[in-house]
């Protein structure tokens, strides 16, 4: 079985803080992502790697950045954390689509809340 | 606007009924749909994957039907069980493109009470 493991579940941060969330897949995946989940808006994309060292922006990448410096391992990083960077994150993996639909297999997500 | 709406937001079902849910979307092109099933405090894992050319897959209890003319989708939960209480999220991916990128609705959540 595939799996997606976040660094940790809770994390509490003060204003102004650098942030950074871990996510390691076992699979020898070449996608890797990182989302944000808030109440009401379902998931939306912060960023993807497609191979170690790349990165694409997705839909909100502000006020984030990543690292991607082996193929297992996808980092999240927050600058300088908001009150408004409140929320789920969760890193998910998939294959390449390579003609069929692929998956993406999430993490167990890490909680942020930013005083 | 959100391009995959799901209904109802939310319901509430006795162990052992029935229940069905709807997804409809926007998103075009339209590459596969699937159904995740979050539980609270989890990650989203998938149910089911359907392609254009599939109008149905089961996976155990749960039925997911797809109409890519109307663009809508529905779950179907047979014989609910205390276990099934959880978000279920319908996704839709928007291109062919190597990473597959998807749209989410926002969920419909189950509660499913004894």
């Amino acid at each position: 079985d595939v799996k997606v493991t976040q660094s940790s579940r809770y994390l509490v941060k003060r204003t102004g803080e650098k942030v950074f969330l871990e996510c390691v897949q076992d699979m020898d995946h070449e996608n890797m992502f990182w989302y944000r989940q808030d109440p009401g808006l379902g998931l939306r994309l912060i960023y993807f790697s497609y191979d170690v060292k790349m990165k694409e922006k997705g839909d909100i990448p502000e006020g984030y950045s990543v690292s991607r410096e082996k193929k297992e391992r996808f980092s999240l990083i927050l600058e300088s954390a908001s009150t408004n960077q409140t929320s789920m994150y969760l890193c998910a993996s998939s294959l390449p689509l390579a003609g069929g639909p692929n998956e993406q297999f999430f993490g167990p997500g890490t909680r942020l809340t930013v005083l | 606007k959100n391009q995959v709406e799901q209904s109802p937001q939310s319901l509430i079902i006795l162990e052992g009924k029935n229940c069905t849910l709807q997804c409809n979307y926007t998103v075009s092109p339209f590459s596969n749909l699937r159904w995740y099933k979050q539980d609270t405090g989890r990650g989203p894992v998938s149910l089911t994957i359907m392609t254009f050319s599939e109008n149905t897959k089961s996976n155990g209890r749960y039925t997911a039907t797809l109409d890519a003319d109307t663009k809508q989708s529905s779950l179907h939960i047979t014989a609910s069980q205390l276990s099934d209480s959880a978000s279920y999220i319908c996704v839709v991916s928007t291109t062919t493109d190597s990473w597959g990128k998807l749209q989410f609705g926002a969920g419909t959540q189950v509660v499913v009470t004894p």
